[in-house]
């Protein structure tokens, strides 16, 4: 799998937009960059992925550069819950084999008041 | 729908004690994962199954043993317990097909050894 790498920490005001990069530049063509997100120690939690294309759904926005090298989470309007440690994982869609991803350190976001 | 549970939530063990966490779905997946959490760490792989009968190693074994006797449960042992098995523990499934690698975790189990 692309190694990945992202700041270890970022603030964000309430109801602003939350922009959280990721640099995968050795990303190879058959894999997709995923997005979990992990709060105050619970289970982490599947936000959004893609291949090449941005994606959007109910939580988040996924932007993926032409080249594929990089990526940003856009979190539109965060929000005080929206505060968590977010992982970007790099990895083959890999339907039918076991989905073996490795979580790093990820980026604590913190969102104030 | 619960999804993934897991208990204990929390416990804390002797030296040597041995014991086992549970991990149970209810989403008829086939895939099933032991992930340990360090604090201020990621989370390591420590065992997966693939299905029913089939287990495999992941990046952290050492210490830990698993079974999968059916679809919906997956238990990991700890026999010889140790300080450094100090951690939080999730489990985690997916369908591996539709969705691969999109994981749903457990809460977690919080254990303690001292």
């Amino acid at each position: 799998d692309a190694k990945t790498t992202q700041p270890t920490s970022m603030d964000c005001a309430e109801g602003r937009a939350a922009n959280l990069p990721c640099n995968h530049s050795t990303i190879s063509g058959n894999e997709y960059v995923y997005w979990y997100r992990q709060i105050h120690s619970q289970g982490p939690q599947y936000i959004i992925h893609g291949l090449k294309n941005n994606e959007t759904n109910e939580m988040a926005s996924l932007i993926i550069t032409e080249d594929r090298k990089s990526s940003t989470l856009i979190l539109p309007h965060a929000t005080l819950r929206d505060t968590a440690v977010y992982y970007c994982i790099v990895r083959e869609g890999g339907a039918g084999t076991a989905s073996k991803l490795t979580f790093g350190t990820g980026t604590r976001l913190q969102v104030t008041l | 729908n619960a999804g993934v549970t897991q208990t204990p939530k929390f416990r804390i063990l002797k030296i040597g004690q041995s014991m086992t966490l549970q991990c149970t779905q209810d989403m008829n997946h086939n895939y099933m994962y032991w992930y340990r959490q360090d604090p201020g760490m990621g989370l390591k792989l420590i065992y997966y199954s693939v299905g029913a009968g089939i287990t495999d190693k992941g990046e952290v074994p050492n210490g830990y043993n698993v079974s999968r006797s059916t679809t919906e449960d997956f238990p990991l042992r700890l026999e010889l317990a140790a300080p450094s098995q100090t951690s939080v523990y999730f489990c985690a499934s997916n369908s591996g097909s539709s969705g691969a690698n999109v994981l749903t975790f457990g809460a977690g189990s919080r254990l303690t050894v001292l």
